[in-house]
């Protein structure tokens, strides 16, 4: 079975300060993994994606997240934050050929403040 | 840009009563999914569609739920007799490919008495 475990369901940090979401997944076999972002009021966008390629992973805005099979994470950073990233923040998993089904993660809260 | 498009936004229904649910994914993709999230809650799988059947569904998605893919464009989730635990923001979401890259729409939020 595949889980993904997010530390902290709230995060503030200060406008301009480093963003660490972290996120730990369990999977018996080797997974895809998905960070999603939630503004509000909206739908689930994909801010980037780890399919076995590059472990360190570009996403959209900003950020980027380093899969590291020994430690079993695949954190989410952002060097400077700022103001409109202030959304819900949701780690997925997938099992590759799953029919693209994916477990999220309870998700993280990301306030920034100035 | 192309969008998954919900509707309702918002539904209020009475507890026993039918609901269905629409989404019309984007033109092209292949896959259809619905996920639920209860308030406060994570987001959960109930069900994926592809080529025209369900491929895999969630112990959730039990015998009240069906979705149907009426013709090329309208995707839907019927739920047959509603529960208080039904209470919750439904999202549809749609995929090109088998990557896990999906594409969501803006939630329709149940709200069952």
């Amino acid at each position: 079975a595949q889980s993904v475990t997010q530390l902290g369901s709230h995060v503030s940090v200060s406008e301009g300060a480093l963003v660490l979401l972290r996120c730990n997944y369990s999977s018996s076999v080797p997974p895809y993994l998905f960070w999603y972002v939630q503004y509000p009021n909206q739908g689930l966008q994909l801010l980037l994606k780890y399919t076995s390629a590059a472990t360190l992973v570009k996403g959209i805005n900003g950020f980027e997240a380093e899969f590291k099979k020994s430690e079993t994470s695949f954190h989410l950073t952002k060097p400077s934050a700022h103001m409109s990233d202030a959304a819900e923040y949701f780690c997925a998993v997938m099992r590759v050929g799953g029919y693209n089904k994916l477990i999220f993660g309870a998700g993280t809260r990301l306030a920034v403040h100035p | 840009e192309p969008e998954v498009t919900q509707t309702p936004s918002h539904q209020v229904t009475q507890m026993g009563q039918e609901v269905i649910l629409r989404c019309v994914p984007i033109s092209n993709h292949l896959y259809f999914y619905w996920y639920r999230q209860i308030l406060g809650q994570k987001v959960e799988f109930l069900v994926s569609f592809y080529n025209n059947e369900i491929s895999e569904k969630s112990e959730i998605f039990d015998d009240q739920f069906s979705v149907e893919r009426p013709d090329g464009s309208n995707f839907t989730l019927k739920i047959r007799s509603t529960k208080l635990e039904d209470s919750a923001m439904y999202f549809c979401a749609s995929g090109r490919e088998n990557t896990g890259e999906l594409f969501f729409g803006e939630g329709s939020r149940l709200t069952v008495l």
